[in-house]
């Protein structure tokens, strides 16, 4: 099984900052990641699928990058809506796993 | 507008079984792979199983193996997880999720999901 771990656990950050969230991957599953989002009482929403291409509807300043091993979600500037908590997830391997969540929370 | 709408979640002794359904609307049901994936209360996120478009292609996680069954009707735009043998660990909110595309690897990640079903598993 292939081991997603995010960090940091928890982002204290101010509207208006960039956020940056790591997500590693116990061995290469090459471009084969999504970020969601999720807010309390809600269901998760797609982010960013493929590693890099935004979902449809998803503001321009959610982007992600990475390759093999190591990924990256970043927030150009946070907006009010923004603060949440994030997953990746690798669609490498059998079973599909997501990593534990980064909550960005306001500072 | 794309709509999943979870149903058939409840309280469950330990040992006991429940069947989740999930009514789809919105779009060609029968063109994409469903999942299943839930969130135990204060957890994160856990995919629990597939189902092909065709009822081909069906994967389970290893902590459902053998307990959980998954199916669908495409006549009927439905999916349903069959739950036997409920611990206490079964204990969460069960989403279904649509695939983001028809084709491998885009029916892996999740485009749309419901609001998800209440499974509590308690004696």
């Amino acid at each position: 099984e292939i081991v997603l771990t995010q960090s940091p656990a928890t982002l204290s950050l101010s509207p208006g900052e960039r956020a940056t969230l790591s997500c590693r991957a116990s061995q290469s599953i090459s471009s084969s990641l999504a970020w969601y989002q999720e807010k309390p009482g809600q269901a998760p929403r797609l982010l960013i699928y493929d590693t890099s291409n935004r979902a449809t509807g998803i503001p321009g300043r959610f982007s992600g990058s990475g390759s093999g091993t190591d990924f990256t979600l970043t927030i150009s500037s946070l907006e009010p809506e923004d603060f949440a908590v994030y997953y990746c997830q690798q669609f490498s391997n059998w079973p599909l796993t997501f990593g534990g969540g980064t909550k960005v929370e306001i500072k | 507008e794309v709509q999943l709408l979870e149903s058939g979640g409840g309280l469950v002794q330990p040992g006991g079984s429940l069947r989740l359904s999930c009514a789809a609307s919105g779009f060609t049901f029968r063109n994409y792979a469903m999942s299943w994936v839930r969130q135990a209360p204060g957890k994160g996120l856990e995919w629990v199983s597939i189902i092909g478009s065709d009822s081909g292609g069906i994967q389970y996680a290893e902590s459902v193996e053998g307990r959980f069954i998954i199916s669908r009707d495409n006549s009927k735009d439905t999916m349903h997880l069959q739950m036997n043998g409920l611990g206490v660990e079964d204990t969460a909110v069960y989403y279904c999720a649509k695939g983001r595309g028809v084709a491998p690897p885009a029916t892996r990640s999740f485009e749309y999901w419901g609001q998800g079903a209440l499974v509590t598993v308690s004696s």
